[in-house]
């Protein structure tokens, strides 16, 4: 059980173009979802924590305007990368936290690799 | 700001052998810890977590110490197998919400 998915798991686009990434928990309602970025070589940044009906809240830093966020049902998240530029090349990664689940647990997805051209 | 982090960035054991993995933390508030693993091109798998008002927990293979007194948190695997390579990360939550500060991450590389 709590398993987590995410789409694409690579996705490859030109500079200026804008790229979707779902998050879904397929086995669980999770109302707040996580989004975090992780370069090379590098640990995992948190970007948004996502709550299911409501926006999205940004860490300091993250542009809201760029990284679009919706959290439409318990088990589906979207980020959006407006207008993606090669600095955006990343891997993204999702977590969800089940609804009925224990406090602080988070149930990670298997990250999606953005290359932007 | 408040952060956490991790002693060394590589740790390369022999196959057999316990390994320790170390992990600095500066959050006094924090009070819930998790250490993850993540292989290549995947996502972070949870290994053991440990709340603050514990100093020890085991699972299989695996124990977490927790230190309040010096913020630092360890991670013991017994008799490391190759399957263990890895990069273990970390992570710490204040309470306050679900948000987790996750540390640098240390590869972690099991000699045959």
């Amino acid at each position: 059980g709590a398993v987590v998915s995410q789409h694409p798991s690579r996705v490859i686009c030109k500079s200026g173009t804008s790229v979707k990434i779902e998050c879904r928990s397929l086995d669980f309602q999770a109302t707040t979802m996580f989004w975090y970025r992780q370069f090379p070589k590098q640990s995992l940044m948190l970007m948004a924590t996502s709550n299911e009906g409501s926006k999205a809240t940004y860490e300091q830093g993250v542009e809201k305007d760029k990284f679009l966020i919706n959290h439409a049902s318990l088990t589906l998240s979207t980020l959006t990368v407006t207008s993606a530029h090669p600095e955006d090349s990343s891997f993204y990664i999702c977590s969800a936290s089940p609804t009925s689940g224990r406090a602080h647990e988070q149930f990670f997805g298997p990250g999606t690799r953005l290359t932007v051209l | 700001g408040e952060s956490v982090g991790l002693h060394l960035p590589t740790l390369s054991v022999q196959e057999g052998d316990n390994s320790i993995i170390n992990c600095a933390y500066s959050n006094s508030a924090s009070d819930y810890f998790i250490w993850y693993k993540q292989e290549s091109g995947k996502g972070p798998q949870f290994i053991i977590d440990i709340r603050s008002n514990m100093d020890k927990r085991q699972g299989q293979r695996v124990t977490v110490l927790l230190n309040k007194t010096v913020k630092h948190l360890s991670l013991q695997i017994a008799a490391t197998q190759p399957g263990d390579s890895a990069v273990y990360f970390c992570a710490e939550n204040t309470g306050a919400n679900s948000k987790l500060t996750f540390g640098k991450g240390i590869t972690l590389s099991v000699r045959p």
